[in-house]
């Protein structure tokens, strides 16, 4: 079935610093999607990629659909404390058993102030 | 903003026993899903509706899980009986179509009900 591989699996960085992570899926995908989770809440969208190369910010955040359209990667510039909490990169296919919505493991972020 | 509606926030139940989660989706949203969410994973979905129609319940353990959506509306998730393992986040989303490009409505999650099976 269709896997993401979501990297890295936590970071540890000090407060003003830049963040990257990324997705990657052995299947093409139609739609990426990031999602922050914090605990004890359900995950909230960050922003969502319908096609290949789209370049999108929100604020501090930015993500790119990657042109293979097999990976996706966020960043976020200047981390401040409430970035804590753990991100999920989503992936939707088109058509079938591609159709369902499939989740990375997430990428756990900690800042220190 | 409107919100997905999930209780109860948290359920304590023995083993054996028959739980249930009940999801009030976000008002015109057609498409539901149920999500399982083991802590340090991501969630994976059990259950989707369109409408009041089951899209895809391939991952849903029928032997103990069933799920409804009979107006199309609000739906509920029920386990009989409860298994140890079943101890996990239950999320509910919902979103305007199954194909989120198409409508450019990406999935809401409502903040879930965390079971504890005992």
């Amino acid at each position: 079935g269709q896997q993401l591989n979501q990297s890295p699996q936590s970071m540890f960085i000090q407060e003003g610093e830049d963040v990257s992570m990324n997705c990657t899926s052995s299947s093409i995908f139609n739609t990426w999607l990031w999602y922050k989770q914090d605990p004890g809440e359900g995950p909230v969208l960050l922003i969502a990629l319908y096609k290949a190369g789209e370049l999108t910010s929100n604020g501090r955040l930015t993500a790119q659909f990657g042109i293979t359209r097999k990976d996706s990667f966020l960043n976020i510039s200047a981390s401040i404390p409430s970035d804590v909490g753990i991100y999920f990169c989503a992936g939707q296919g088109y058509g079938g058993s591609q159709g369902n919505l499939i989740f990375g493991k997430g990428t756990k972020l900690s800042v220190k102030p | 903003e409107a919100e997905v509606a999930q209780s109860p926030r948290y359920k304590i139940t023995e083993k054996s026993q028959a739980v249930a989660f009940w999801c009030d989706p976000i008002s015109g949203h057609a498409t539901l899903y149920w999500y399982r969410q083991i802590l340090g994973q991501g969630p994976e979905l059990l259950v989707q509706f369109q409408d009041e129609s089951v899209v895809d319940d391939s991952q849903l353990p029928k032997d103990r899980f069933s799920a409804e959506r009979l107006k199309g509306v609000d739906s509920t998730l029920k386990i009989q009986p409860a298994e140890l393992g079943d101890s996990a986040m239950y999320l509910c989303a919902s979103s305007l179509a199954q194909y989120h490009r198409d409508s450019n409505s990406p999935l809401h999650f409502g903040n879930g009900t965390r079971l504890t099976v005992t």
